[in-house]
């Protein structure tokens, strides 16, 4: 059965510091990750990633996938308030034609 | 990316009752799907809408419970029938600019408490 799992599953962090986040998946023949932000309803759209070893980055937000290790972290430097969320991945396999959600980490920095 | 907005935002219903869900991208989209986030889970797939034809169940998802329309590419309904307090939850419509391994967008989602 496809699944993903998300580390750590909770995180409280002090502005300035520096997190990773882990999405770790098994699915049969994949095809891409997504990562999301979602604070309070809407999942944020950060990165799609398909490929091993290239790094996308968006700001203080950087991620990237290594597919020999099924596994991608998402990193975010100089954390702020305002990246207090949920941060959700998502896998899609051509075994199942869909994507699966990981249960997220729920990260909280503080002031 | 597309903009999609979803009524109602928010809404408390009873027991029996149903609800309908709207869903507006301001472009048209090849593909619209329907999510369900129940209290502290993951995002689960309930359905694929169709342009034209019967949306795509996912296993544990009925057209009965969940009937979907999709009348053009720009819109989609979902309806949560004969609703019990086990469907409360955030209901979010996604697009996505083709089929298969995309980037999926969310709309803002719509929050269901069933009494």
């Amino acid at each position: 059965e496809d699944k993903v799992v998300q580390s750590p599953l909770s995180l409280v962090v002090h502005e300035g510091d520096t997190v990773t986040l882990n999405c770790s998946y098994e699915v049969t023949n994949f095809r891409s990750l997504l990562w999301y932000k979602q604070e309070k309803k809407a999942p944020t759209f950060l990165f799609m990633l398909t490929s091993s070893g290239i790094e996308k980055k968006s700001g203080r937000l950087s991620s990237i996938l290594d597919k020999k290790e099924l596994s991608s972290i998402l990193n975010i430097t100089a954390t702020q308030t305002g990246d207090s969320a949920i941060y959700l991945c998502a896998v899609y396999g051509s075994g199942t034609y869909k994507y699966i959600f990981g249960t997220g980490t729920r990260l909280k920095v503080l002031a | 990316s597309a903009v999609i907005s979803q009524k109602p935002s928010r809404d408390i219903c009873q027991r029996g009752t149903s609800l309908t869900i709207q869903c507006q991208v301001d472009s048209q989209v090849t593909m619209m799907f329907w999510y369900r986030q129940q209290p502290g889970q993951s995002l689960t797939l309930i359905a694929t809408a169709n342009q034209g034809s019967e949306a795509t169940y996912e296993s544990g998802f009925v057209i009965d419970k969940f009937p979907i329309s999709r009348p053009n590419l720009t819109f989609s309904t979902l309806t949560v029938s004969n609703m019990s307090p086990e469907d409360s939850s955030i209901y979010l419509c996604s697009v996505s600019p083709g089929q298969g391994a995309n980037e999926q967008f969310f709309g803002p989602g719509t929050r269901l408490t069933v009494l």
